[in-house]
């Protein structure tokens, strides 16, 4: 079975400092890794995806994500954060095979704050 | 394409009513599905559907149903609303059930249940 935990439900950080955001999964099956961003009181926006090619991944807005099996984890990044970086991140996770397949499971959320 | 679209965008509904919501994609996509976000819970996954008139049961289904009758409707019925179901529903969709292919999310349904 799928799962998902992001380490920190809240992230605060100065505009122009780095961004990290951390995500471990957990998967029966070679998983596909996605990150969604939601603005306050929005819908949700694919960030970027993972799915068997390059194991860094380059979304939009700057952010990144680097695939590493060997610690399952899926950390998101960006150099420098911006004000209108301020939304809740979610990391997820869909089997490729199996019953589930194409399914996602969302982590819980990590909230991302940033002060001028 | 308006893409995915959800209405109502707010309801208050009382304690065993009943009511639809609605989700339409205008993308011919043939996967659909419905989750619930609750606080601190994320999204979890009430019911998907794999093409018109082919449903199935996600992570949280109770106290819900769904119907496919064309590729592009896909409403959520509750039966019988409880104060647990106070929720935020966003419905999604993607071209086929595929790992690779990107889900769209429709903009949202805040429902409150008194």
């Amino acid at each position: 079975a799928q799962s998902v935990t992001q380490l920190d439900s809240h992230v605060s950080v100065s505009e122009g400092t780095p961004v990290l955001l951390r995500c471990n999964y957990s998967s029966s099956y070679s998983p596909s890794l996605f990150w969604y961003v939601q603005h306050p009181n929005k819908g949700l926006q694919l960030l970027l995806k993972y799915t068997s090619a390059a194991t860094l991944v380059k979304g939009i807005n700057g952010f990144e994500a680097e695939f590493k099996k060997s610690e399952t984890s899926f950390h998101l990044t960006k150099p420098s954060a911006h004000m209108s970086d301020a939304a809740e991140y979610f990391c997820v996770v869909s089997d490729r095979y199996g019953g589930s397949q194409g399914n996602l499971i969302f982590g819980k959320g990590t909230k991302l704050s940033v002060k001028p | 394409n308006a893409g995915v679209t959800q209405t109502p965008k707010f309801q208050v509904l009382k304690t065993g009513q009943s009511m639809t919501l609605q989700c339409a994609q205008d993308m011919n996509h043939e996967y659909m599905s419905w989750y619930r976000q609750d606080p601190g819970m994320g999204l979890r996954l009430i019911h998907y559907s794999v093409g018109a008139g082919i449903t199935d049961q996600g992570e949280v289904p109770n106290g819900y149903n769904v119907s496919r009758s064309t590729t592009e409707d896909f409403p959520l019925r509750l039966l019988s609303a409880a104060p647990s179901q106070t929720s935020v529903y966003f419905c999604a969709s993607s071209y086929v059930r595929g790992i690779t292919d990107t889900q769209y999310f429709g903009p949202g349904t805040r429902l409150t249940v008194l």
